[in-house]
């Protein structure tokens, strides 16, 4: 069981380059979603989806856009990267949205824009 | 506000025991609290969660207050490999996304 996959590991970008950050998880949940987390800090909601074929915004979505076309994959696009986007990148998935169960996390990309 | 309150930092020796403290005065009645760990440069790790009851599992143990207004998370024999940011979230939203503090940091003394 894979959980959930996150690819690439790490990635340089150059400022208004684009690129899609791919999660994958095998364990049928519907939920799934994207975070970043910058140095020294928490972890910050960008998107979410409830199911394929819906999703929505979290506290920090401007500069990305996000498409759930099956169960399994979440993809996450950056368009014309800024500096301001570097910072390591985590999906996350869980199988209700009611929190009566524990949520898994990839292992992250790390993405540097410069 | 989803947010909770955590200590910044706390120290424990290594084989005893470690009480982590959250409180999250704010929270309602269907919220469950989640306990998630994030060793260096990995991804968050699930560890307990919770709703009324006092949970075990085979990682930790979570103590809730009668009133739900805090909790505690209890390492039962800290190893050196349990030194991690402890981040204790209350699930709110339409889709119960987990908040994330700034969390706990916890250091293990040899």
């Amino acid at each position: 069981n894979a959980g959930v996959t996150q690819t690439p590991k790490f990635r340089i970008l150059k400022i208004g380059q684009s690129m899609t950050l791919q999660c994958a998880q095998d364990m049928n949940h519907n939920y799934m979603y994207w975070y970043r987390q910058d140095p020294g800090m928490g972890l910050k909601l960008i998107y979410y989806s409830v199911g394929a074929g819906i999703t929505d915004k979290g506290e920090v979505p401007n500069g990305y856009n996000v498409s759930r076309s099956t169960t399994e994959y979440f993809p996450l696009r950056l368009e014309l990267a800024a500096p301001s986007q570097t910072s390591v990148y985590f999906c996350a998935s869980s199988f209700s949205g009611t929190g009566s169960g524990g949520y898994t996390f990839g292992s992250g990309t790390r993405l540097t824009v410069v | 506000d989803a947010k909770t309150t955590q200590p910044n930092s706390m120290e424990s020796n290594e084989e005893e025991p470690v009480h982590l403290p959250c409180n999250h005065s704010t929270i309602s009645g269907t919220d469950y609290i989640h306990w998630y760990r994030q060793l260096p440069s990995q991804g968050p790790e699930y560890v307990i969660h919770g709703l009324t009851s006092n949970v075990n599992n085979r990682m930790a143990s979570l103590a809730i207050a009668e009133d739900r207004k805090s909790s505690t998370l209890i390492l039962h024999r800290a190893t050196l490999r349990d030194a991690a940011v402890y981040y204790c979230i209350r699930l709110s939203g339409s889709a119960r996304q987990l908040t994330f503090g700034s969390g706990t940091q916890l250091t293990v003394l040899p």
